[in-house]
């Protein structure tokens, strides 16, 4: 079955130390993205990518990095800058180049800063 | 800029009560509309979409139908189950490859 994996479902880190998020699709999409969701809101855009070996900023890319080498894999890492990374993070894939195709996405990881 | 604004929540129903989630947006140009769900725990489904203006979007008994004049989708399911309990989150793409998201709104149907 196609789909969007992330890995793991929970992950704790001690404040200082680097982590990072694993994102992984077999839908062949060219596009795809990570969001930060904190409780009782919406959804904050982290990182895109279009292509591979090509990213642009989100809205809240400070204290965070990604990498694209590979059109199925796009991991974040969350850094000793993110002052506040106690969130549950989500990625998404999507077929680019049409407005109305929809974004889908995994099951989400929640990183818990001890 | 672009923004999706939707009601408040948290909403609580009776089962096979009448739901409706109001939103609204602000883009320029001719977005595509989108209602996803997330159940807790899990990451966000799409629920349906529009991509003009008049179009209804629908699946699962619900429905939303792109109002240009109005700048609304709102959502709306005749009769809600306990199952339909999750956060409904309005969202606007536009010609830029960035999903505007709403706040979610929360939605409880009780027994």
């Amino acid at each position: 079955d196609g789909g969007i994996t992330q890995s793991p479902k929970y992950l704790f880190r001690k404040e200082g130390q680097n982590v990072t998020l694993s994102c992984e699709q077999n839908l062949n999409h060219d596009a795809m993205y990570w969001y930060r969701q904190d409780p009782g809101q919406g959804l904050r855009l982290i990182y895109y990518s279009q292509i591979v070996n090509d990213f642009q900023k989100g809205d809240i890319a400070e204290g965070y990095s990604v990498s694209r080498e590979k059109k199925e894999s796009f991991p974040l890492t969350v850094t000793s800058a993110q002052k506040n990374p106690t969130a549950f993070y989500l990625c998404a894939s999507r077929f680019s180049g049409r407005e109305y195709n929809e974004q889908f996405f995994g099951p989400g990881t929640r990183l818990t800063v001890l | 800029g672009n923004s999706v604004t939707q009601m408040e929540g948290p909403v609580t129903l009776s089962e096979e009560a009448f739901l409706t989630i109001n939103c609204t947006y602000t883009a320029t140009g001719y977005p595509s509309l989108f209602w996803y769900v997330q159940y807790p725990g899990e990451g966000l489904q799409l629920l349906l979409k529009a991509t003009k203006a008049d179009d209804k979007g629908s699946n699962k008994g619900f429905e939303a139908t792109y109002r240009k004049e109005t700048t609304s989708f709102h959502l709306e399911k005749g009769s809600v189950q306990v199952s339909d309990s999750a956060v409904y989150f309005c969202a606007l793409r536009t010609s830029y490859d960035k999903v505007i998201f709403g706040p979610g709104t929360s939605l409880s149907v009780i027994p």
